[in-house]
C-alpha cells in the first residue's frame, strides 16, 4: 500500500466553481502535512501547511482528519490560473512522502 | 530572498556515465532533500541531508549518492547511468529539523541516451 494516495483526476470544473481534493495517508503517526501546487514541467510550489485545527488562505482551505487519516484541500471560486496538479505531502519517520497529484482543469 | 538554485538546468549523458547535480539551499536553511520525478510520475524521495550528514535515503540503489558541504549546498551523484534514470531531479530545502515546509528548486532534467 502506498504511503500517500490521491485521486489523479482530472477534475474539470468551470470558473467560479468550488472543488475539493482528498489525500489519504497510511501511517497514523505521520507528523506534518502539506499541499503543493505543480504546474506542467515546473517545480512544486508550497501552497499551504495543514494544521490540526484546519487553516484557510484566501480561497483555499485545508483540513486534517487524523481519525480517518486524510487531508483535504478546498478551492472556492476557481480561477483559470488554478489549473495545475495539486500534490499532498506527508512527513513521518524522517521521510517526506508525496502523492502522485490530482490534476485540476478550470474551464472558462 | 533568493530561492533554491540548481545546476545544470539540463544534462544529457549516455548509459554507463556518471552525472553530478548541484543544489544551493535558501539562506538559513540547513536541510536539503533530493527527489526524482520521472515523466508522468510522482516525486520519489532520494536523499535527505541536514547539517552535513545524510539523515535518510529512499529506496534507490547505492549508485545514487550525494553529500552536503559546510555551506549547506549539496551534490547528487548518479553512477553507472541507466536509461530509466532519465527524470527531473528536484532539490528542496527547509529549516533545521526536517519536518518543516520544503521549498523546491527548478530542477535538473537528466536525459540518459
Amino acid at each position: 500500500r502506498k504511503e500517500v494516495e490521491q485521486d489523479p483526476g482530472p477534475f474539470n470544473v468551470p470558473e467560479g466553481a468550488t472543488v475539493a481534493f482528498n489525500c489519504t495517508y497510511s501511517n497514523s503517526a505521520s507528523q506534518s502535512f502539506f499541499w503543493y501546487r505543480q504546474d506542467c514541467r515546473k517545480e512544486p510550489k508550497l501552497l499551504m501547511s495543514v494544521y490540526s485545527s484546519g487553516n484557510e488562505d484566501g480561497r483555499f482551505t485545508a483540513q486534517l482528519n487524523r481519525a480517518s487519516q486524510y487531508i483535504s484541500l478546498l478551492i472556492r471560486d476557481s480561477k483559470l490560473s488554478d489549473s495545475a496538479t495539486y500534490l499532498c505531502a506527508v512527513y513521518n519517520f524522517n521521510k517526506f512522502y508525496f502523492g502522485s497529484g490530482t490534476k485540476l482543469n478550470v474551464k472558462p | 530572498e533568493a530561492g533554491v538554485t540548481q545546476s545544470p538546468t539540463h544534462l544529457i549523458k549516455t548509459r554507463g556515465q556518471q552525472a553530478t547535480l548541484r543544489c544551493s539551499p535558501i539562506s538559513g536553511h540547513t536541510s536539503v532533500y533530493w527527489y526524482q520525478q520521472a515523466l508522468g510520475l510522482g516525486l520519489q524521495f532520494l536523499l535527505w541531508y541536514d547539517e552535513g550528514e545524510e539523515r535518510n535515503r529512499g529506496n534507490f540503489p547505492p549508485r545514487f549518492s550525494g553529500r552536503q558541504f559546510p555551506n549547506y549546498s549539496s551534490e547528487l551523484n548518479v553512477n553507472a547511468l541507466e536509461l530509466e534514470d532519465s527524470a527531473l531531479y528536484l532539490c528542496a530545502s527547509s529549516r533545521a529539523g526536517g519536518h518543516g515546509e520544503q521549498f523546491f528548486g527548478p530542477g535538473t532534467r537528466l536525459t540518459v541516451l
